[in-house]
């Protein structure tokens, strides 16, 4: 079974700073692996996926993300963070060719600080 | 052009009524899901529909009735609301029924539904 552990339900930054959001997950196949992000009562916008090609995954706004399967992680990083950027993040696991049936993090609250 | 519009946006009902929530997709995707967001922004699979044919049912209580018409639409019924009820639900769409590398989910905007 696959799962999704997003270690902070919090992450508060100042405007310029570098953004670092952790994912965890525990698949028993080969993951895709997701970042979601929903603005404040606005749907949910893919930001990057990881499907076994390249680790480094370049994804919007910036954003880009790190598999590594020995840590089994897939932290989203920001080299420098911007107000539009407060909201909620979703790291997201499907399993590899499965039903494309997506499971959901808790999220983790972004708060940019001017 | 909204890729996957739900309408409607908000809804406020009673407990024990009956309401119906739409989702239309203009991607020309196979596979279409509802998905529902609780108080606490945990999201959670309900269904996914391939082609009209029903293939993920999450254990959803049987309140709740998806249907699809086409395989642009996919609606959410649900009979006899409880309290438990209120949250967001959102559609999504994706070309395929399996997940793969070039497969994406695209949600909708959200329906917030409240149960009084």
């Amino acid at each position: 079974a696959q799962s999704v552990t997003q270690l902070d339900s919090h992450v508060s930054v100042s405007e310029g700073t570098p953004v670092l959001l952790r994912c965890n997950y525990s698949s028993s196949y080969s993951p895709s692996l997701f970042w979601y992000v929903q603005h404040p009562n606005k749907g949910l916008q893919l930001l990057l996926k990881y499907t076994s090609a390249a680790t480094l995954v370049k994804g919007i706004n910036g954003f880009e993300a790190e598999f590594k399967k020995s840590e089994t992680s897939f932290h989203l990083t920001k080299p420098s963070a911007h107000m539009s950027d407060a909201a909620e993040y979703f790291c997201v696991v499907s399993q590899w060719g499965g039903y494309n049936k997506l499971i959901f993090g808790a999220g983790t609250r972004l708060a940019v600080h001017p | 052009d909204t890729a996957v519009s739900q309408t409607p946006k908000y809804l406020v009902t009673q407990m024990g009524n009956d309401k119906s929530i739409k989702c239309e997709q203009n991607l020309g995707h196979d596979t279409m899901y509802w998905y529902k967001q609780d108080s606490k922004k945990f999201l959670k699979i309900m269904f996914s529909y391939n082609n009209k044919e029903l293939i993920i049912n999450e254990t959803v209580p049987n309140r709740f009735s998806p249907k699809s018409p086409d395989k642009a639409h996919l609606n959410l019924h649900i009979n006899s609301l409880e309290l438990g009820d209120s949250a967001v639900y959102f559609c999504a769409s994706s070309q395929d029924l399996k997940a793969d590398s070039t497969d994406t989910q695209y949600f909708g905007p959200g329906t917030r539904l409240t149960v009084l």
